[in-house]
């Protein structure tokens, strides 16, 4: 069964802390596409990246970066240099056949001053 | 810009009831989904569509149903309201291309609905 699972509830970090939210995935699926979202407490979800199965090259977005590592089945994603706007609940997601997505429990990210 | 709208932010409503939550899409997206969200167990799918006047059940589909008439727009009913039904709920639409989910969804704000 396709699964995603996100270990981490609940993270807090001072201002400036770099910290990498982790996330782990089960599919029998060769191909398959891999997502991030953000949801700050305004309740819309806000995609991130998306990775497909096939692309394991990192990939860096200002201040955050992604690594794919198939032969663990994670994809993690690393703030550096947090600031207070990134507190959010952020979930990681896999691509089912149809374009349903399969989300993990999601990871509530707190940044204090 | 990518744009779902949802027709309320808040909404209570008393057991029994039956509930319609609205949520139209401005992008031409063929598919669209409905979800909840409640503490500890993520998103859930409820239902999705690929096309109009079609329907698939998700994974909790018991106690809601759908309807999509027109391509932007799609519908979530609570046929009986209860309790257990409080939850945030969100609509999410995507693009079709290719068989493979590869398309990222683009979500509402949310509603976020109490059964009194």
């Amino acid at each position: 069964a396709q699964k995603v699972t996100q270990a981490q509830t609940e993270i807090s970090v001072v201002e400036k802390e770099d910290v990498t939210l982790d996330c782990v995935y089960e599919t029998r699926d060769t191909t398959y596409y891999l997502f991030w979202y953000k949801q700050p407490p305004s309740g819309e979800l806000v995609f991130l990246i998306r990775r497909n199965s096939f692309d394991e090259q990192n990939e860096i977005s200002g201040r955050y970066s992604w690594n794919f590592q198939k032969s663990t089945s994670s994809f993690n994603f690393t703030i550096t240099a947090s600031q207070v706007v990134d507190s959010a609940v952020y979930f990681c997601a896999l691509s089912e056949q149809g374009g349903k997505l399969i989300f993990g429990q999601g990871t509530e990210l707190s940044v204090k001053p | 810009d990518v744009k779902v709208t949802q027709s309320s932010r808040y909404l209570v409503k008393r057991t029994g009831e039956k509930v319609f939550l609205e949520c139209v899409q401005d992008m031409d997206h063929e598919n669209m989904f409905w979800y909840r969200q409640d503490p500890g167990l993520g998103l859930r799918l409820i239902y999705f569509s690929y096309d109009v006047k079609m329907k698939e059940k998700g994974d909790i589909p018991e106690g809601y149903s759908v309807s999509r008439e027109k391509k932007e727009r799609f519908s979530l009913i609570l046929e009986s309201a209860s309790t257990n039904q409080t939850s945030m709920y969100l609509c999410a639409s995507s693009l079709v291309l290719g068989k493979r989910g590869n398309q990222p969804q683009h979500f509402g704000d949310g509603t976020r609905l109490s059964i009194l």
